[in-house]
């Protein structure tokens, strides 16, 4: 079936060491386009990355993520982790006809 | 200001009563969503409107259902609430088609307690 993996619970990272959040997917039909969304503490989630071609890597306030179809893959990444990117995210892969699959979502926290 | 805004922020309220949610975007999209936010922060999909074209997750209990007056507006009514149903209530709009398709907006949130 359809569903989306991500990195379960909580990732704990020092200030400054990089970060790596894995979003996997299986599917039975095809993918139109990839997220990241974000919510920070009490506010709604917003996105950071898009993506839809494969291979290709996007890039948004200092984080990146590259779309691989050959190994169902959506990782987010940052060099550098700041105490400010703190917060939940979530990877969702979007198939059409208003169809989303959200992740269950990985709560970051940067520690000095 | 464009945005996607909710009404109310809080509602508390008993077993079996029913209630109303309230959607208005006004950043010219002509999808609109509704998600439930759980405890655990699981985000689920529960309706998706685009021009007159409901798609439901066969999940939702029926006692939920969306009203649109139109492509701006898309209000959630719960018909007689169950505890189960205390959570966070997110709207969201997007645009179906161009470059920015799917690309979702949220709003800040509708959050229900079921006592």
């Amino acid at each position: 079936g359809d569903s989306v993996t991500q990195t379960e619970g909580l990732v704990t990272v020092t200030e400054g060491l990089p970060v790596k959040l894995n979003c996997t997917y299986q599917t039975t039909y095809l993918t139109i386009a990839f997220f990241w969304y974000v919510q920070y503490l009490n506010e709604a989630p917003q996105v950071l990355l898009k993506s839809s071609t494969d291979n290709k890597r996007t890039e948004h306030q200092g984080f990146h993520a590259t779309l691989h179809k050959s190994s169902s893959s959506f990782h987010l990444q940052k060099s550098s982790a700041q105490l400010s990117d703190s917060a939940l995210y979530y990877c969702a892969r979007y198939t059409g006809y208003q169809n989303f699959y959200f992740g269950k979502g990985t709560s970051l926290t940067v520690i000095p | 200001e464009t945005a996607v805004f909710q009404t109310p922020n809080y509602h508390v309220t008993q077993v079996g009563n029913e209630v109303s949610f309230n959607c208005k975007q006004t950043l010219g999209h002509d999808t609109m969503y509704w998600y439930k936010q759980d405890s655990k922060k699981l985000l689920k999909i529960m309706f998706s409107y685009n021009n007159k074209q409901l798609i439901v997750n066969e999940t939702v209990p029926r006692r939920f259902s969306p009203q649109s007056s139109d492509k701006a507006h898309l209000n959630l009514r719960i018909k007689s609430v169950e505890p189960e149903d205390s959570a966070v209530y997110l709207c969201a709009s997007s645009f179906r088609l161009g470059v920015n398709y799917a690309e979702q907006f949220f709003g800040p949130g509708t959050r229900l307690t079921v006592l």
